[in-house]
């Protein structure tokens, strides 16, 4: 099936800092999203991309999906200690979302 | 707006038993619901599709059996797991749509099956 790889699998940060994450896929998706996740928590939308190349900004988070459809990074600039979360990519086809295996952010102790 | 809800938050059961989860869209029609299941420190995994007042569509590796799919209106769908096991424990997260494809998440439900 449909498989999306996410990288880092974790990651530190320090307050201030730009993160940035990123997501292919052997598939074409027409949509790709990006959402967060807390612990206990339903994921969140963050950043929806509808065209390749595109490139949204939302806030102090900024995605690009590929020119290919089959990639797509996030960023997150001057980190703060709410950044703290699970990040996952998800494609969509149709009316499905593939999801990524996530980024795990932490702040360093 | 766009609000999903999931009941109840966390539920604790005895092995062979049988737990329903409810979902609902609070300020929409949810022609379309979805059920995913997350293990701990893993990524949404997409166990059923649901169209209102039709039969669920299971994912490859998912006991239709098993994992009870009821979406009698467009603002509920259940979702029960029969004779439960430990292995059946994780957290259960569904979203809900409308027409216009995009998913709103529930909160989860966290089953633990003792």
């Amino acid at each position: 099936g449909q498989q999306l790889n996410q990288s880092p699998q974790s990651m530190f940060i320090q307050e201030g800092e730009d993160v940035s994450m990123n997501c292919t896929s052997s598939s074409i998706f027409n949509t790709w999203l990006w959402y967060k996740q807390d612990p206990g928590e339903g994921p969140v939308l963050l950043i929806a991309l509808y065209k390749a190349g595109e490139l949204t900004s939302n806030g102090r988070l900024t995605a690009q999906f590929g020119i290919t459809r089959k990639d797509s990074f996030l960023n997150i600039s001057a980190s703060i200690p709410s950044d703290v979360g699970i990040y996952f990519c998800a494609g969509q086809a149709g009316n499905k979302l593939t999801f990524g295996g996530g980024t795990r952010v932490l702040v360093k102790p | 707006g766009a609000v999903v809800s999931q009941h109840p938050s966390w539920v604790i059961c005895k092995s062979g038993t049988s737990v329903k989860i409810e979902c609902r869209s609070l300020d929409f029609q949810a022609t379309t619901m979805f059920w995913y299941r997350q293990f701990p420190k893993q990524s949404l995994m997409l166990m059923a599709t649901s169209n209102e007042g039709s039969k669920a569509t299971y994912e490859q590796g998912v006991e239709k059996d098993k994992f009870l799919i009821n979406h009698a209106s467009l603002t509920l769908s259940t979702l029960t797991v029969t004779s439960a096991h430990p292995e059946d424990s994780s957290f259960y997260i569904c979203s809900a749509s409308a027409d216009t494809d995009t998913q709103y998440f529930g909160p989860g439900t966290r089953l633990t099956v003792l």
